[in-house]
């Protein structure tokens, strides 16, 4: 079975600071990896995936198959970057389906 | 283009009663997924549909079905509603075809049961 783990429900720093989301994933295939966010009053929506290996808004994220992990990068934080951040597995499969991660909501501050 | 339009947006149920809910997709794309979203669980999969045949389902109880017209727009059902129902629905689109691609999320239909 798949599984996502965000083992953050909240992360604070300040503005400036470097930022790290962290996401475990588990599952015994070859694994697509997504990161989501979700601003507030805003739709969900696609930050990155793991296959394109680009950065989106500064943001990079590396997909770890020894570890397993998948963790979202930034190396300083704006407050604009504040929301919701999920990140989701896909597989290889033809499917649409994702399986997500409960979300680390990151607050940036002044 | 137009987004994924999901309708309605809030609606108050009670026990028992059943509701359905619509989700127009981007023209265009051929899947639409179902997702709950609750503060507890976060987003859960309910089922995909492709070209009007669901082709994915989570493990969600059989109250909760769904089916996809020609067109592409997508409806879910659930049947005999428990206030565990409570949810916010996120209907999702995508081409559909390939790997697992990028969806894209409607603003949801929030359900209160009471």
């Amino acid at each position: 079975a798949q599984r996502v783990t965000q083992p953050e429900k909240l992360l604070s720093v300040f503005k400036g600071a470097p930022v790290e989301l962290k996401c475990n994933y588990s599952y015994s295939g070859s694994p697509e990896l997504f990161w989501y966010v979700q601003y507030s009053r805003q739709r969900l929506q696609l930050l990155l995936r793991h296959i394109s290996r680009e950065s989106i808004k500064g943001f990079t994220a590396d997909l770890n198959k020894g570890e397993t992990s998948f963790h979202l990068k930034k190396p300083f934080a704006q407050e604009e970057d504040s929301a919701m951040y999920y990140c989701a597995l896909g597989v290889l499969s033809g499917y649409s389906t994702l399986t997500f991660g409960k979300g680390t909501m990151l607050l940036v501050s002044p | 283009k137009a987004g994924v339009t999901q309708t309605p947006r809030y609606l108050i149920k009670t026990r028992g009663q059943q509701v359905t809910l619509s989700c127009s997709p981007i023209s265009g794309h051929r899947s639409v997924s179902w997702y709950q979203q609750t503060p507890g669980q976060g987003l859960q999969f309910l089922f995909e549909y492709f070209s009007e045949t669901q082709r994915n389902k989570g493990n969600f109880p059989g109250r909760f079905s769904g089916r996809q017209f020609s067109n592409s727009r997508s409806e879910m059902n659930v049947s005999t509603l428990e206030l565990g129902d409570s949810a916010l629905y996120l209907c999702a689109s995508s081409l559909g075809s390939g790997q697992a691609g990028e969806l894209f999320f409607g603003e949801g239909s929030r359900l209160t049961v009471l």
